[in-house]
């Protein structure tokens, strides 16, 4: 069985402040890891993914996310956040071939 | 590129009334999945199709069928439309374990 907490269910941040998302996970086998990101109305977009290799993955628009298998988490972060970030984020796992769960979201408010 | 097409967005439903989710995509993906969405419950699984002419249950199929019609449709019934049934609905197709999702239908039984 493979299970994703994201502890925070909000966070309000200033525009231009750092910002961290957390998120970890429970999973028996080896896995794969996943943000992605839901604006107002619309469907979820990848965000980034941890798939082999490096344990720090990044977004084109400045978001990264480092896998720690030791502390089981998978947290996402951004040096200087915009309006435009103003987002829901879901975290999700995947243990094996299309078998993904998604966290409960934590949805991110930039405050100007 | 479409993508990930549902229709309709929106629908409100009397409770006992029926309807269909239409779900189509364009991307030749083997999976496509259904989830709904309520407010601090993340996404949860309803159904979900791994190929062409299969399907099985997810985390909450109650209430609910689905028809994989082809490679590119996955359609979701409610037969018997209840209250519970209030959300958002999302249709996804999965290359390997990366997800691509549709816009969403928002239903609500009244």
């Amino acid at each position: 069985a493979q299970s994703v907490t994201q502890l925070d269910s909000q966070v309000p941040v200033f525009e231009e402040a750092p910002v961290e998302l957390r998120c970890n996970y429970s999973s028996s086998v080896s896995v794969y890891l996943f943000w992605y990101v839901q604006y107002p109305n619309q469907g979820l977009q990848l965000l980034l993914k941890y798939l082999s290799g490096s344990t720090l993955v990044k977004s084109i628009n400045g978001f990264e996310a480092e896998f720690n298998k030791s502390q089981t988490s998978f947290h996402l972060r951004k040096p200087s956040v915009h309006i435009s970030d103003t987002a829901e984020y879901f975290c999700a796992v995947s243990g094996g071939y299309q078998k993904v769960t998604f966290g409960t979201g934590t949805k991110l408010q930039v405050i100007p | 590129n479409a993508g990930v097409t549902q229709t309709p967005k929106f629908q409100v439903l009397k409770t006992g009334q029926s309807m269909t989710l239409q779900c189509a995509q364009d991307m030749n993906h083997n999976s496509m999945y259904w989830y709904r969405q309520d407010p601090g419950m993340g996404l949860r699984l309803i159904y979900y199709s791994a190929s062409e002419g299969t399907t099985d249950k997810g985390e909450v199929p109650n209430g609910y069928n689905v028809s994989r019609l082809n490679k590119r449709e996955f359609s979701l019934r409610l037969e018997s439309a209840a209250p519970s049934q209030t959300s958002v609905y999302f249709c996804a197709s999965f290359l390997v374990t990366e997800a691509f999702f549709g816009q969403g239908t928002r239903l609500t039984v009244v």
